[in-house]
């Protein structure tokens, strides 16, 4: 199983600055088959990033993707009151699927 | 547009069987282009996938699970189902369904609401 970490676990910034998450794997993940999802309370996730660097259908172009192999990075230029959540990184490459613990951005 | 909607008993008794189903609308669980999963999350907890199912009957688990999750999908109401069973508190958290994106694309772009669960006698 691909165990991934992320960090920070809390990040805490203001609207307007830049939000950079990090998401490590324990092996390399095949093919940067790796996507970000955005969690708000009570909300099921939202598919943000796959394929490491693609944004999905709809997805503002502050948030980005980059990574490969082990590491991987979900940046957000600038901090939108919305963007206020939980993210987390999950690798479709091997099964099992497996997602990380979490990164929670919230406002400082 | 894929919606996909959960529902089952909130509330289990330690040692039963869970059992969920979700209802696809928009589009169809016979389609060969994607599988179909579960995902949990315990209340303040992060997410941890339980299994797949394609209607070719394929189907994979995650390990520590795979000896009590029995996936099933119903063609004619549109439906596929989990069963987890010997539940106990440890198994408490809000289920979802999900929709892969297409075969060989393992994420999920189409997700049910969630329904939560509690196992407690």
């Amino acid at each position: 199983e691909i165990v991934l970490t992320q960090s920070p676990g809390t990040l805490s910034l203001s609207p307007g600055e830049r939000a950079t998450l990090s998401c490590r794997a324990s092996q390399n993940v095949r093919i940067s088959y790796l996507a970000w999802y955005q969690q708000k309370l009570g909300q099921a996730p939202r598919l943000l990033i796959h394929g490491a660097s693609s944004r999905a259908t709809g997805i503002p172009d502050r948030f980005s993707g980059s990574g490969s192999g082990t590491d991987f990075t979900l940046t957000i230029s600038r901090l939108e009151p919305e963007d206020f959540a939980v993210y987390y990184c999950q690798q479709y490459g091997t099964l099992p699927l497996t997602f990380g613990g979490g990164t929670k951005v919230e406002i400082e | 547009q894929v919606q996909l909607q959960e529902s089952g008993p909130g509330l289990v008794k330690p040692s039963q069987t869970l059992s969920l189903t979700c209802t696809v609308s928009g589009g169809s669980v016979s389609s060969g282009n994607y599988y179909w999963s579960w995902i949990r999350q315990p209340a303040g907890k992060g997410l941890e996938w339980i299994g797949r199912m394609h209607i070719s009957g394929s189907t994979n688990y995650y390990p520590s699970l795979e000896n009590r999750v029995t996936l099933s999908v119903d063609t004619s109401k549109n439906q596929f189902s989990l069963k987890l069973s010997s539940v106990t508190a440890a198994d408490t958290a809000v289920y979802y369904c999900a929709r892969e994106v297409a075969n060989g694309y393992n994420y999920w772009n189409y997700w049910g609401q969630g329904t939560l669960v509690t196992v407690s006698s």
